[in-house]
């Protein structure tokens, strides 16, 4: 069984502030992991996975297998980052994703 | 493209009444999924579809159905609903590369 666990449900910050939402899972196998982010009046879209080690719009995430995690991180957060936040884990051969219970991000000005 | 559509937006049922839920895509993918979204649970995966006339149950199928008679169409149907079916619903498609593409959502309400 796969599992996804964000521990926060909201997380406030102000505007330039370091900003780190949690996700952590437990996969018996190689996941593939994912951030889904769903901003206010829209649809939920990827925002990054692991694999591509890639920045988007600031935010990056490392895969720790040792601890389990996917934290995502932004040195100054930006009110524009306002939005509901989803970890995902997706089984190596599989087409389905396991979402974490989503933490939602406030920036506060 | 119009990518994935969902409708309706927005629904108010009655305990017991019937609805059915349409999602279409127009980006040929194989993959189709149901979700309902609840406060502090995510999203969870309630069917999907591994392509035309194929079903499977996710995490949470109990009381509802789906069909997927076309490959860009997959309708999802509430036989008699319950207030514990009050959610936001979405519908996702993705071929075999990694990306889920997410529908608008509905909001249904069951009093």
């Amino acid at each position: 069984a796969q599992r996804v666990t964000q521990p926060e449900k909201l997380l406030s910050v102000f505007k330039g502030a370091p900003v780190e939402l949690k996700c952590n899972y437990s996969y018996s196998g190689s996941p593939e992991l994912f951030w889904y982010v769903q901003y206010s009046r829209q649809r939920l879209q990827l925002l990054l996975r692991h694999i591509s080690r890639e920045s988007i719009k600031g935010f990056t995430a490392d895969l720790n297998k040792g601890e389990t995690s996917f934290h995502l991180k932004k040195p100054f957060a930006q009110e524009e980052d306002s939005a509901m936040y989803y970890c995902a884990l997706r089984e190596n051969a599989g087409n389905m994703l396991t979402f974490g219970g989503g933490t939602r991000l406030m920036v506060k000005p | 493209n119009a990518g994935v559509t969902q409708t309706p937006k927005f629904r108010v049922l009655k305990t017991g009444q019937s609805m059915t839920l349409l999602c279409a895509q127009d980006m040929n993918h194989e993959y189709m999924y149901w979700y309902r979204q609840d406060p502090g649970m995510g999203l969870r995966l309630i069917h999907y579809s591994v392509g035309e006339g194929t079903t499977a149950k996710g995490e949470v199928p109990d009381g509802y159905n789906v069909s997927r008679l076309k490959k860009q169409n997959f309708l999802l149907g509430l036989e008699s609903a319950a207030p514990s079916q009050t959610s936001v619903y979405f519908c996702a498609s993705t071929d075999r590369e990694y990306e889920q593409y997410f529908g608008p959502g509905t909001r249904l309400t069951v009093t």
